[in-house]
Formats: structure tokens, C-alpha cells, sequence
């Protein structure tokens, strides 16, 4: 059972061009969501899927998207990385149960130069 | 969107020593859950508790969901109790979860 997996881990990337984060659970869970994390702050909502082909946006979605096509892949795609998407990027899912624990990927450390 | 606020914003403990660190939220949140990102950046849930009391371990947590806050306390503090601790919340169990800006504790030996 691997859980939340994400890749790449790290990843530069200049201004302009686009890439892929990859993340997938094993988990069957329903919930998936990416956030973001700025250096000594907490973890804003980018966008979040309640189940294959529903996708919805959180709190700081400009500059990404994302797509559900099977309940285990929740890939985050940057469309034209700025140095502003420097930051690390945490992908996690649950079951939609009351009280169901939250699983977190162990983070994808990005650098816009 | 609810705000949440963690306070203090940074703590050093001696090895053994107690803490306390509070959370408050700006509206009633029925999803509330505890983190603990260890230094190398991984995140790990150590409570689900929108209201009560639930302990595990040296770590416990009590909500008081009426007055929109919640503390969690670690006693007796280990070097591994290190690094930044989060809140989240969300209204509803099903809603994506807000975080706070977290609590960073060192415990020095």
C-alpha cells in the first residue's frame, strides 16, 4: 500500500514553461485535493475533485488546472509557471466518511527562476 | 472562507517540558483536525476532533466547537516533537479543509 504519491520531488523550471505534477493514491479514496505551501506558511487550497470527473476550485486556483479522469490520478497542471508558483506543492485524498483521516504526498519542491 | 489563526507563531521547549497551542477559528467548523509537518516536510494527522477530548500518547486535543476554538497539548516534549504544527478546519465533514498558518516548536535536548 503506497498510499499518496506524487512526482516529480524536485523540479526548476523557467518562467514560461508549462509541466505536470503528478499525484496518485492507492487508497480508493474519493477526495483528492492540491495545496500549496510558501515558505513558513501554511497550505492553501489550489483545486479539489469529490470523485472521478468533478473538479472544483480552492482558494488560490489562477495559473493551474486539474483534471479527474479516474478516482487514483489527480494530476496538477502548471500552464505557464511564474516565479510567484515557486513553492511546495502537497497533493492528499481521504474517504468522504466523517472523520476519515487525511493522507498527505510527501511534497513536490518546485523553483520558478 | 473561515479564518483560521494558531498562536503562539513560534515556541522553544526544553527536552521534558509541557505546551499548549491554540487554534481559533473565525466561524463553526465541523471538521477539525490537527497536523504535525516534521522537518523534512512531511505532514501526519494526529487528531480528528471537531469537538471533545481525544488523547494519543503524549499528545491530546480538546475542541470547544461552541466557543470556535482548540488546543493541543504536549507533554512531556521529545527532540521528535519537532517542527510546525497546523490546524484545519472546514463547516462541513465533507468540505476541503482551511489550514492555519502553523506553530513552529523546537525541543532542545
Amino acid at each position: 500500500n503506497a498510499g499518496v504519491t506524487q512526482t516529480p520531488k524536485f523540479q526548476v523550471l523557467k518562467t514560461g514553461q508549462s509541466m505536470t505534477l503528478q499525484c496518485a493514491q492507492d487508497m480508493n479514496h474519493e477526495y483528492m485535493s492540491w495545496y500549496r505551501q510558501d515558505p513558513g506558511m501554511g497550505l492553501r487550497l489550489i483545486h479539489y475533485s469529490v470523485g472521478a470527473g468533478i473538479t472544483d476550485q480552492g482558494e488560490v486556483p489562477n495559473g493551474y488546472n486539474v483534471s479527474r479522469s479516474t478516482t487514483e490520478d489527480f494530476p496538477l497542471r502548471l500552464l505557464s509557471a511564474a516565479p510567484s508558483q515557486t513553492s511546495v506543492y502537497f497533493c492528499a485524498s481521504r474517504h468522504p466518511a466523517v472523520g476519515n483521516t487525511i493522507y498527505f504526498g510527501e511534497g513536490s519542491w518546485l523553483t520558478v527562476v | 472562507g473561515i479564518q483560521v489563526e494558531q498562536s503562539p507563531p513560534d515556541l522553544i521547549l526544553q527536552e521534558g517540558a509541557n505546551s499548549t497551542l491554540r487554534c481559533n477559528f473565525s466561524d463553526s467548523v465541523n471538521n477539525l483536525q490537527w497536523f504535525h509537518q516534521n522537518p523534512w516536510g512531511q505532514l501526519i494527522n494526529l487528531f480528528y476532533i471537531p469537538s471533545g477530548t481525544k488523547q494519543n500518547g503524549r499528545l491530546s486535543a480538546t475542541t470547544v466547537a461552541t466557543e470556535r476554538y482548540s488546543l493541543l497539548y504536549i507533554s512531556s516534549s521529545q527532540t521528535t516533537d519537532s517542527g510546525v504544527y497546523f490546524c484545519a478546519g472546514a463547516h462541513n465533514a465533507g468540505n476541503m479543509l482551511t489550514f492555519g498558518g502553523g506553530t513552529r516548536l523546537m525541543v532542545k535536548p
